[in-house]
Parts: C-alpha cells; sequence; structure tokens
C-alpha cells in the first residue's frame, strides 16, 4: 500500500522541549516538503528536499531543522527557538523530475503547546 | 509570502448547485494545480493546469486559466455533500522548480 505516512497524529510539546515529526514515503520519490498550515491559513513551506542528503529552507524555515539521510525519510524537528509552533504540519513528496507534477501529502501531525 | 489569493474564502450552496472558488498570483507560473482538503486530513491533488492550457476538464470539475490575468477558476458542477472540504489552489512558479505555492483556501459547504 503506497503513500506517506506521518506520525503522530497529534504531538504535545512542553516549553524548551524539541520535538521531531516523522514523514516516511514508499512512493520512490527524490523529493520530500514540509508545509505549515495555521487554522483557516493555507500552506507555508518549511523546507523542502530534492535528493537525499540535500535540503533547502522554505519561506518559515526559523526555528526548524531538518535531515534527509535516507530517501524514504524526512523527519521534522520543531526546535524551542520556534515561539509558536501550535499548528498542523503536513508532509508531501513528488518525484522531483518534472516541472508539472502534483505532490502527494500525508494525513498530517497536528502539534499542541501544553 | 503566499502567491495565490482565493476568492470566496468561505462558500455555502445546495447540493446540485454548481459551484465557482477563484484564485489570483502574482508572478509568471509554470502551472497551477487545485487541491481538496477534508477538516484535519491531508491534501488531495485534483486537477493540473499548464501555463499553456487555458481550460481542463476532470469528471465535475472545470478549471480554467487566464495568466493575462493571472487568474484561475475552479468549477464543481452538480455539487454533492460529500464535495464539503477546503480547496487550495497552489502554483508552481517559474524558475522555482517543483515547489508549491499555496493560496489561502475557499471553505466549501454543500448542503442537503
Amino acid at each position: 500500500d503506497g503513500g506517506i505516512t506521518q506520525s503522530p497524529k497529534y504531538l504535545f510539546r512542553k516549553e524548551g522541549q524539541n520535538v521531531t515529526l516523522s514523514c516516511e514515503q514508499n512512493l520512490n520519490h527524490d523529493a520530500m516538503y514540509w508545509y505549515r498550515q495555521d487554522p483557516g491559513q493555507g500552506l507555508r513551506l518549511i523546507y523542502y528536499s530534492q535528493i537525499v542528503n540535500d535540503f533547502q529552507k522554505g519561506d518559515i524555515a526559523e526555528g526548524y531543522s531538518v535531515s534527509r539521510e535516507k530517501k524514504e525519510s524526512f523527519p521534522l524537528t520543531v526546535t524551542s527557538a520556534q515561539k509558536n509552533p501550535t499548528a498542523f504540519y503536513l508532509c508531501a513528496s513528488g518525484t522531483g523530475r518534472d516541472r508539472n507534477e502534483k505532490l502527494f501529502f500525508g494525513s498530517g501531525t497536528q502539534l499542541s503547546v501544553l | 509570502s503566499q502567491q495565490g489569493e482565493e476568492d470566496p474564502q468561505a462558500l455555502s450552496i445546495q447540493e446540485g448547485e454548481n459551484a465557482t472558488m477563484n484564485c489570483s498570483y502574482k508572478t509568471s507560473i509554470n502551472n497551477l494545480q487545485w487541491y481538496r482538503q477534508n477538516s484535519g486530513r491531508g491534501l488531495v491533488h485534483l486537477i493540473l493546469i499548464r501555463s499553456n492550457e487555458r481550460e481542463k476538464h476532470s469528471g465535475r470539475l472545470r478549471v480554467t486559466l487566464d495568466t493575462s490575468k493571472k487568474s484561475s477558476s475552479l468549477l464543481i458542477t452538480a455539487s454533492r455533500a460529500a464535495d464539503t472540504a477546503s480547496y487550495f489552489c497552489a502554483t508552481a512558479f517559474t524558475g522555482g522548480g517543483n515547489k508549491l505555492t499555496f493560496g489561502t483556501g475557499t471553505q466549501l459547504k454543500v448542503e442537503l
């Protein structure tokens, strides 16, 4: 069953704590993306990766970090430097080889601050 | 900054009616895409229209693109209660690779 899996579905963070959101895909896609969605808003790009061991900042990278050690995995760490982390986080992937291609999305992680 | 702005922000119609939502963007694009999001879920791709296309159909969906006005519209015909969701336009702007920039979305409610 191919697709993108995000975990956990709900996550709570204490002040000063780093938390990591998982994103795994078995679609053999090279490109992966992290978006943040605030209530009633559109999606904003945090980080993206076009290939293993390489990633670039998106529009709102401050307070976040990523790694891309494996093709299948693109975890996002929300650091203590992110002062307003409460949001819905979405991971997406694509082949990265066609400029006219759709993205496939995971089901999201809702992060809340305790 | 977000590339796309959508209009209206919210739309409520009766089942069987048509729903039209609009998207405007700011810079040159390679393509424009529409996605659907059910509450608390991920996005699902609906349709992609390339910059050299003017109209595209997929089932009950019709998308138009006017690059001179930097705008697009999504028409859902004969709407159903199951169409209730948020709809987002997303643009792949020229020189931006495969990154998508999303609009603010239209919340559609289809009532029985």
